[in-house]
């Protein structure tokens, strides 16, 4: 089994640009899907990047995701930062066996 | 809409099982597997199985096999999630998850408190 790890906590003010990432401990980051789902309190995790990089209607372009192999990471960036953003967000993927998510990043935008 | 809803609240003594139901509607229920995550109070998403509602076939993380059981009905279109010999680590919101390319739709969670 692999581990997905990222940061504890990031902040950032409002109206700028933050990026959350998220390293595969074994296997490719590329070999398989990476998703991204924000949980704000007493709510279920919604999905704000799924296949890396592709957006749910719904989910604003300034949420945007990436991978990168030479560091085995994924990445979400969310450009012109809102109160709103404000959420725990987890990266996500799986191997042939598993689905994994990573431990969580709380967002907070002072 | 697609909808997910969970069963209620349950408390249960350690040792004991606990089943909790996902039931989904507003669209094909044997067209997308489920999944089952659960979240400890105050920690990280945590997954521990997926089902196949059309022919019933599942897979269980390593963590949980043995322990856990996911069945569904089609009649009802539901899916449930029963977790054995639970203990005060098992406390947690349990949620089901509908999987297309991701997990677009969610249930809200069952608490299932491990209390003595």
């Amino acid at each position: 089994n692999f581990m997905l790890t990222q940061p504890h906590s990031v902040s950032e003010s409002p109206g700028k640009t933050v990026t959350i990432s998220c390293t595969r401990s074994s296997g490719s980051i590329a070999s398989n899907y990476v998703q991204w789902y924000q949980q704000r309190p007493g709510s279920s995790p919604t999905t704000v990047i799924y296949e890396d990089n592709q957006r749910p209607s719904g989910v604003p372009d300034r949420f945007s995701g990436s991978i990168d192999s030479s560091s085995n990471s994924a990445s979400l960036t969310i450009s012109g930062l809102k109160t709103e953003d404000e959420a725990d967000y987890y990266c996500q993927s799986y191997d042939s066996s598993n689905q994994v998510f990573g431990g969580g990043t709380k967002l907070t935008v002072l | 809409q697609v909808q997910l809803v969970q069963s209620g609240a349950e408390v249960k003594k350690p040792g004991a099982s606990v089943k909790v139901s996902c039931k989904a509607s507003g669209y094909t229920f044997t067209s997308y597997y489920m999944h089952w995550v659960r979240q400890a109070p105050g920690q990280g998403l945590e997954w521990m199985g997926i089902i196949n509602p059309s022919g019933g076939s599942t897979s269980y993380a390593q963590k949980f096999q043995g322990r856990v059981t996911m069945t569904r009905d089609t009649s009802t279109s539901t899916v449930y999630m029963e977790l054995s010999s639970l203990r005060s680590e098992d406390t947690a919101v349990y949620y089901c998850a509908r999987r297309t390319t991701h997990l677009d739709v969610w249930g809200k969670g069952t608490t299932v408190t491990v209390s003595s």
